[in-house]
């Protein structure tokens, strides 16, 4: 069973950094490109950023780019998004998600999320 | 980057009724296109992608149809499970985009 556990979410000042975590399990992780889309509260779905299975290709949304930084740990089935220099729009669930094979980028699998709140 | 327009906003619909959501891409898309159900509380669920291919496990009465820029995911006979916001996302080109959702309520 695919299993993506998201973690690392809570409160954190505007200007500050969090280091989400997403800890994949029941499939092949190094064969799948993933990525990281967030809600704000009431509202709808925001592409953040997305990396190649290989880890090698990375592409970010013009809201967090040069802000934010995906990455992961295939010998730990483990995703990351380092988020820096944060705004009180950043403030969102952000949902770890594994894309699809065999095609476009479409996002097959989602974890339950975690809450990210910038706040003063 | 590619906007992705949703209609309507709120869809009332009895159950054992059809829904129709529509789904409006700026500039064609092809069929790089994913419909995705996310009820209250929950996590998003892919439904279709490649605009007509049903997700592992969706049922059939879920359909999505359409190209280029126009779009439809049609439920054949809502059941009570299927109340839920609908979201169609483009991977035509990057950005990624989302349209805004359609709420599918009683």
């Amino acid at each position: 069973e695919v299993q993506l556990v998201e973690s690392g979410g809570g409160v954190v000042q505007p200007g500050g950094s969090l280091r989400l975590s997403c800890a994949a399990s029941g499939f092949t992780f190094y064969s799948y490109g993933m990525g990281w889309v967030r809600q704000a509260p009431g509202k709808g779905l925001e592409w953040v950023s997305v990396i190649s299975s290989s880890g090698t290709v990375t592409y970010y949304g013009d809201s967090v780019k040069g802000r934010f930084t995906i990455s992961r740990d295939s010998s730990k089935d483990t995703l990351s998004l380092q988020m820096n220099s944060l705004r009180t729009g950043d403030t969102a669930v952000y949902y770890c998600a594994r894309v699809g094979q065999r095609g476009g980028t479409r996002f097959d699998f989602w974890g339950q999320g975690t809450l990210v709140t910038v706040s003063s | 980057e590619i906007v992705m327009t949703q209609s309507p906003a709120t869809l009332a619909v009895s159950p054992g009724e059809r829904a129709t959501l529509s789904c409006r891409a700026s500039q064609s898309i092809g069929t790089n296109l994913a419909w995705y159900q996310q009820k209250p509380g929950q996590a998003p669920s892919l439904l279709i992608f490649d605009a007509v291919t049903r997700a592992t496990g969706i049922p059939a009465r879920f359909s999505g149809s359409g190209s280029g820029t126009e779009f439809t995911l049609t439920i054949s006979s809502l059941q009570s499970a299927d109340f839920a916001v609908y979201y169609c996302q483009q991977y035509n080109n990057w950005p990624l985009t989302f349209g805004g959702g359609t709420k599918v309520e009683i």
